[in-house]
């Protein structure tokens, strides 16, 4: 079964500089989430999206913004990068009628050198 | 969000059942009961969730307790590829964000 997929799965920046992320959901699937899993950490929550309008917001950055396209898949834009922005950042999509169960790829490891 | 509260860490023994236990005494009439689980270098993977009745998938049994206020999640056998963190989650059911806590990291061993 086609799952959640996620471009690049590894991606390595300066400073200062930015990055975007790719995510394209489940067939079928009309919303999508963003999470960030710093080192050691628990994945938190940063934004999400159904039907191509934002439906929640968490601890995202002023410096990062996302979208969902019109064939559903997302992006994560990231600018003015920090070293703390170092992590795994996984996207999830779900169906909004199916009891909000959510299924992620395999992730970005984005590297802030 | 209602809080979940877990043990940190938990072994069993491989083909052996394993309950990981979950508290949530705040939690709301509408929230679901989630569970997901990481393995090591992997993202989340769903795993089951319920209401209010006990539950069973290929995956694992969930076992709610009459009030609601704590859950078990049993793995009949654990393997070694049953070795990950386990995350209890609330969740209203509707298209809304996954609240992870510090879950339990569980450890197979042969």
């Amino acid at each position: 079964a086609a799952g959640v997929i996620q471009s690049p799965r590894h991606l390595i920046k300066e400073k200062r500089e930015t990055a975007t992320l790719k995510c394209y959901p489940i067939p079928r699937h009309d919303t999508v989430y963003w999470y960030q899993q710093g080192p050691g950490q628990d994945p938190q929550f940063l934004i999400s999206f159904y039907e191509k309008m934002q439906s929640d917001k968490g601890s995202i950055p002023d410096r990062f913004s996302a979208q969902q396209f019109s064939d559903y898949h997302s992006e994560l834009n990231m600018s003015s990068l920090e070293l703390g922005d170092s992590a795994l950042y996984f996207c999830a999509s779900s169906f909004w009628g199916a009891k909000n169960i959510q299924y992620f790829g395999a992730g970005t490891r984005l590297s802030v050198l | 969000d209602a809080k979940t509260t877990q043990p940190n860490s938990m072994e069993s023994n491989e083909e052996e059942p394993v309950h990981l236990p979950c508290n949530h005494s705040t939690i709301s009439g509408t929230d679901y009961i989630h569970w997901y689980r990481q393995l090591p270098s992997q993202g989340p993977e769903y795993v089951i969730h319920g209401l209010t009745s006990n539950v069973n998938n290929r995956m694992a049994s969930l076992a709610i307790a009459e009030d609601r206020k704590s859950s078990t999640l049993i793995l009949h056998r654990a393997t070694l590829r049953d070795a990950a963190v386990y995350y209890c989650i609330l969740n209203t059911g509707t298209a809304s964000k996954l609240t992870f806590g510090t879950g339990t990291r569980l450890q197979v061993t042969l």
